[in-house]
């Protein structure tokens, strides 16, 4: 049982470049969430996810997008990066059931 | 949207000594979550304690709902208990997606 899957786990990207984080889960949860985490910051939410096909904003949403076509992956796009969006990413899920969320190993990205 | 603070914001003790994080929250919550991220930035599931009190080893955890606290207490710390450690919560009625706290840093001196 894998559990949350993130890819990669590095990434250095130039300003202007746009890329996509994945974020797999395999324990069949509703719930799916992208944070980010900034020194001091604690971890913040950019954007969640109740269902397939359904998407919300969090705290910090501009500069990504994201969509749910299935109920296992939930994919963050940065169509332009910007050095403000170097920071560790993390994926979650959960299940309404129990509410305790599970995280990936996070991505750490570097934009120069 | 739900309000997390956690206290102290960071923490020094020497190997053995015994310590209490602090998590205050501002509205009522469904769950609970102390999270553990070590040194290599993985996030760890500590507890899940929407309530009352659990046992982990040298680690315990009691959430006062009612009053809107948790506390983690970490006993006979070790070097390997460094690291930052979250406290999230999931807002009654809210998205069921957890709001987190900045963190306790701690470093445990051998």
């Amino acid at each position: 049982n894998a559990g949350v899957t993130q890819t990669p786990k590095f990434q250095v990207l130039k300003t202007g470049q746009s890329m996509t984080l994945q974020c797999a889960q395999d324990m069949n949860h509703e719930y799916m969430s992208w944070y980010r985490q900034d020194p001091g910051m604690g971890l913040r939410l950019i954007h969640y996810s109740v269902g397939a096909g359904i998407t919300d904003q969090g705290e910090v949403p501009n500069g990504y997008n994201v969509s749910r076509s299935t109920t296992e992956d939930f994919p963050l796009r940065l169509l332009s990066a910007a050095p403000s969006q170097t920071s560790v990413y993390f994926c979650a899920s959960s299940t309404r059931r129990s509410s305790s969320a599970f995280f990936g190993q996070g991505t750490r990205l570097t934009v120069v | 949207g739900i309000q997390v603070e956690q206290s102290p914001p960071d923490l020094i003790l020497q190997e053995g000594a015994n310590s209490t994080l602090r998590c205050n929250f501002s509205d009522s919550v469904n769950n609970l979550q102390w999270f553990h991220q070590n040194p290599w930035g993985q996030l760890i599931n500590l507890f899940y304690i929407p309530s009352g009190t659990k046992q982990n080893g040298r680690l315990s955890a009691t959430t006062v709902a009612t009053e809107r606290y948790s506390l983690l207490y970490i006993s006979s710390s070790q070097t390997t208990d460094s690291g930052v450690y979250f406290c999230a919560v999931v807002e009654t009625g809210g998205s069921y997606i957890p709001t987190f706290g900045r963190g306790t840093s701690l470093i445990v001196h051998p």
